[in-house]
C-alpha cells in the first residue's frame, strides 16, 4: 500500500522569503501526486497535480512542484510566500495502476509565514 | 457557486448514542467521498459512492455506514461513537473516478 511522508510538520519563515514543503511517496509503481491546501476551518483546495508529462508542475498562488521519480519525492516550493500563505499543506498520492483516485495523504504540514 | 456543503459544521454527540453527518453538493458529479480527519494526522478515506455503488475501504470499522439516496446528498451515519471516533469528517466529490475532488469543508465532531 502506498504511503506518504510529509517531513517537517511545522514551517516558519518569514514573508518574501522562499519555502520548500518536503513530501516523499513510498512506492516506485505508477502515481499521480497532488498537493492540498487547508485554511483554518475550511475544506481541502488542490493547489496542483502530476499525473504525466513535464516533471516540473505548476499550480495555483504561485506554488510549483516537481516529481522526482528516482528519490520517490514531489517537493512543494514558492519562491516567495505572503502572510496569506499560512495554512496546513497536504501532499497525496494515487496508485495510477489501481482503479479508482483513492487518495492517501501525508499527515501535514503547517506553514507559519511571520512578518 | 458550485460547491460542496456539509451539515452541520460542528456536532457533538454522546458515547454511544447515533449520529448522522450530511453532505451536499452542486456539482453534479457521480462520485462522492467520505474521509476522517483525526487531529494532526492525515485524511484517511472510508468510503465511496461511484453513482449508486457503494465501496467500503477494507479497514473501515463495522460502526460506520453511509447511504446515498440521490446524486446530490451523502449521509454518513455512525451507529455507535465512541471517543475514538472524534475528528474531522470531510466529504468530496469528483467526475468520475479520476476527477479532481472537490472537498467540503468538513463537520467537526465530539463526542463526550
Amino acid at each position: 500500500a502506498q504511503s506518504v511522508t510529509q517531513l517537517d510538520s511545522q514551517v516558519p519563515v518569514f514573508e518574501e522569503a522562499p519555502v520548500e514543503l518536503r513530501c516523499n511517496y513510498s512506492s516506485s509503481v505508477s502515481v499521480y501526486l497532488f498537493w492540498y491546501v487547508q485554511y483554518p476551518n475550511q475544506g481541502l483546495q488542490l493547489l496542483l497535480k502530476y499525473l504525466s508529462g513535464s516533471t516540473l508542475v505548476k499550480g495555483i498562488n504561485g506554488f510549483e512542484a516537481e516529481f522526482n521519480k528516482s528519490q520517490t519525492s514531489f517537493h512543494l516550493r514558492k519562491p516567495s510566500v505572503h502572510i496569506s500563505d499560512t495554512a496546513e499543506y497536504f501532499c497525496a498520492v494515487s496508485d495510477a495502476e489501481e482503479y479508482g483516485n483513492k487518495l492517501v495523504f501525508g499527515a501535514g504540514t503547517i506553514l507559519r509565514v511571520k512578518s | 457557486d458550485a460547491m460542496v456543503i456539509q451539515n452541520p459544521r460542528y456536532q457533538v454527540t454522546q458515547f454511544g448514542k447515533p449520529v448522522t453527518l450530511s453532505c451536499s453538493q452542486t456539482l453534479n458529479h457521480n462520485v462522492m467521498y467520505w474521509y476522517q480527519q483525526k487531529s494532526s494526522q492525515a485524511p484517511k478515506l472510508l468510503f465511496h459512492y461511484y453513482d449508486k455503488d457503494f465501496n467500503n475501504e477494507a479497514d473501515t470499522p463495522d460502526n460506520f455506514q453511509s447511504r446515498r439516496p440521490n446524486t446530490s446528498f451523502c449521509f454518513l451515519d455512525i451507529r455507535s461513537p465512541g471517543l475514538g471516533d472524534a475528528a474531522m469528517y470531510l466529504c468530496a466529490t469528483s467526475r468520475g473516478v479520476w476527477g479532481e475532488q472537490f472537498f467540503g469543508p468538513g463537520t467537526r465532531l465530539t463526542v463526550l
